[in-house]
C-alpha cells in the first residue's frame, strides 16, 4: 500500500537553530499538508500546498516556516529559528481530491 | 473559529461490544468529515469518510452524518481489544479542523 514518508523520525535542536523536515508523498496524490501535533493536544493545521504553491496556511504558520517542493518528489517544512514551543510532532500529509488523507508516521522535534 | 468537538473520554467497551464515538462541528460550510484512529505515539490511520447524509458502512465501522445537526458519529461492531486507541473526528473541505479525540478502551 502506498505510504507517505517521513524523515527524521526524530530530531533535537537547540533552541533558535533551523530545521528541515523532509516529506515524500504519495506519487500521484496531488495536495500535500503539514500538521503538528503537540504532545497531549489536538492535531493542528499548518499549511496546505497545490500546484507548487501554498493554498492555505493558518495563524500559526508564521514567517519562521516555509514549504518547498524542491524536486517533484519531496515536500519540506523549513523552520528558521526554532521556539521551546515548537516540540512537536510534525505530521506531513497528502491526497487525491476527494478522499481523506493519508498521514506520514511523523517527525518528533524537539527543541531544547 | 471552525470547531470540531469529541467527548475525550475514555470511553470503556466490553470486547464484542458496540463503540458509538460521537463528534458535533460548528462550520456548516464542511463537506467531508473523517474518522482517523490514533494509537499512542503514532500518526493518525484514517478509518473512514463521509460526504452525505445518512449511514456508510465499512466492515465493522459504520460511520453516519446528519448535517442539519452538524453531528457525525462512528459506530465500532464487535469491539477488540485492539480497537483500543485515541479516535478523532475531522472534518473540512481542503484543510481538516481535527477534533481532540476520543480514548476508546476494549477490555477483554
Amino acid at each position: 500500500e502506498p505510504e507517505v514518508t517521513q524523515t527524521p523520525s526524530h530530531q533535537v535542536t537547540q533552541m533558535g537553530q533551523e530545521v528541515i523536515l523532509r516529506c515524500v508523498p504519495i506519487s500521484n496524490h496531488l495536495y500535500f499538508y503539514w500538521y503538528r501535533q503537540i504532545l497531549g493536544q489536538k492535531v493542528e493545521f499548518l499549511v496546505s500546498f497545490y500546484n507548487n504553491e501554498i493554498s492555505e496556511k493558518s495563524e500559526i504558520f508564521d514567517d519562521q516556516f516555509s514549504v518547498e517542493r524542491p524536486d517533484g518528489s519531496n515536500f519540506t517544512l523549513k523552520i528558521r529559528s526554532t521556539k521551546l514551543e515548537d516540540s512537536a510532532m510534525y505530521f506531513c500529509a497528502s491526497s487525491a481530491q476527494g478522499s481523506g488523507y493519508t498521514f506520514g508516521s511523523g517527525t518528533r522535534l524537539t527543541v531544547v | 473559529q471552525k470547531e470540531v468537538e469529541q467527548n475525550s473520554g475514555p470511553l470503556s467497551v466490553p470486547e464484542g461490544a458496540i463503540a458509538s464515538l460521537n463528534c458535533t462541528y460548528s462550520d456548516r460550510g464542511s463537506q467531508s468529515f473523517f474518522w482517523y484512529r490514533q494509537y499512542s505515539g503514532k500518526s493518525p490511520e484514517l478509518i473512514m469518510f463521509i460526504y452525505s447524509n445518512g449511514d456508510k458502512e465499512d466492515g465493522r465501522f459504520t460511520a453516519q452524518l446528519n448535517k442539519a445537526s452538524q453531528y457525525v458519529s462512528l459506530l465500532i461492531r464487535d469491539s477488540q481489544p485492539s480497537d483500543s486507541a485515541t479516535y478523532l473526528c475531522a472534518g473540512g473541505t481542503d484543510k481538516l479542523i481535527f477534533g481532540t479525540g476520543t480514548r476508546l478502551q476494549v477490555f477483554p
